[in-house]
């Protein structure tokens, strides 16, 4: 099975940061990922879709690259509602989503 | 504007049984490949469950195999997911999730409903 691993776990930013996460795949699985954002005690809302297209309705400080095995979620700037947990998702049904991210206040 | 709406959770014991519904609005529901997708308190994101547009396809994770079953009624734009022999782990919240598909390999999640508590606790 495909493994992900997210990094960091936890990042620590001010409102205006550039916020980058990284996800990373065992082996190669293209452009088939998706990232999701979780505020607390909310269900996950998709981000990205195929590596790197925003979904409808996601504001533009959103945006999503890589392919093959390294893909990057990055914030240009970050603002209040954004303080939540990312989670990337490959599309193979046999693989988990990553660990999430948990981007805090600084 | 898309709606997912589960209800069906709460508490049990081990060995238990519970039902979960997830009604839709807002789209046309009988289109769509549907999941639950479940996650432990403080936990990633656990797929559960995928079916396909008319039920035909059903597909579980190994943790659940034997133990869960879905089920949809398009009349109703509803799908269930019946939990027998309930274990302490399966405690998380429960949500209901429309799929964009690739087959039944291949896919992810572009609407979530708000989700259901599920707790397995003797």
């Amino acid at each position: 099975d495909i493994q992900v691993t997210q990094s960091p776990s936890t990042l620590s930013a001010s409102v205006g940061d550039r916020v980058t996460i990284t996800c990373r795949a065992s082996q190669s699985i293209s452009f088939w990922l998706a990232w999701y954002q979780q505020r607390p005690g909310k269900a996950p809302r998709l981000l990205i879709y195929d590596a790197s297209v925003l979904e409808s309705g996601v504001p533009s400080r959103f945006s999503g690259s890589g392919s093959e095995t390294e893909f990057t979620l990055t914030i240009s700037s970050l603002q209040p509602d954004d303080f939540a947990t990312y989670y990337c998702q490959p599309y193979n049904s046999l693989s988990p989503f990553g660990q999430g991210t948990k981007v805090e206040i600084k | 504007e898309v709606q997912l709406v589960e209800s069906g959770g709460g508490f049990v014991q081990p060995g238990g049984s519970l039902r979960l519904s997830c009604t839709a609005s807002g789209f046309t529901f009988r289109s769509y490949w549907m999941s639950w997708v479940r996650q432990a308190p403080g936990k990633r994101l656990e797929r559960v469950a995928n079916m396909n547009e008319d039920g035909s396809e059903k597909y579980f994770v190994d943790s659940v195999k034997g133990r869960f079953t879905s089920s949809r009624d398009n009349a109703k734009n509803s799908l269930y997911l019946e939990m027998n022999s309930l274990r302490v782990e399966d405690t998380a919240v429960y949500y209901c999730a429309r799929v964009r598909s690739f087959g039944p390999s291949y896919y992810y999640f572009d609407q979530w409903g708000q989700g259901t508590l599920v707790t397995v606790s003797s």
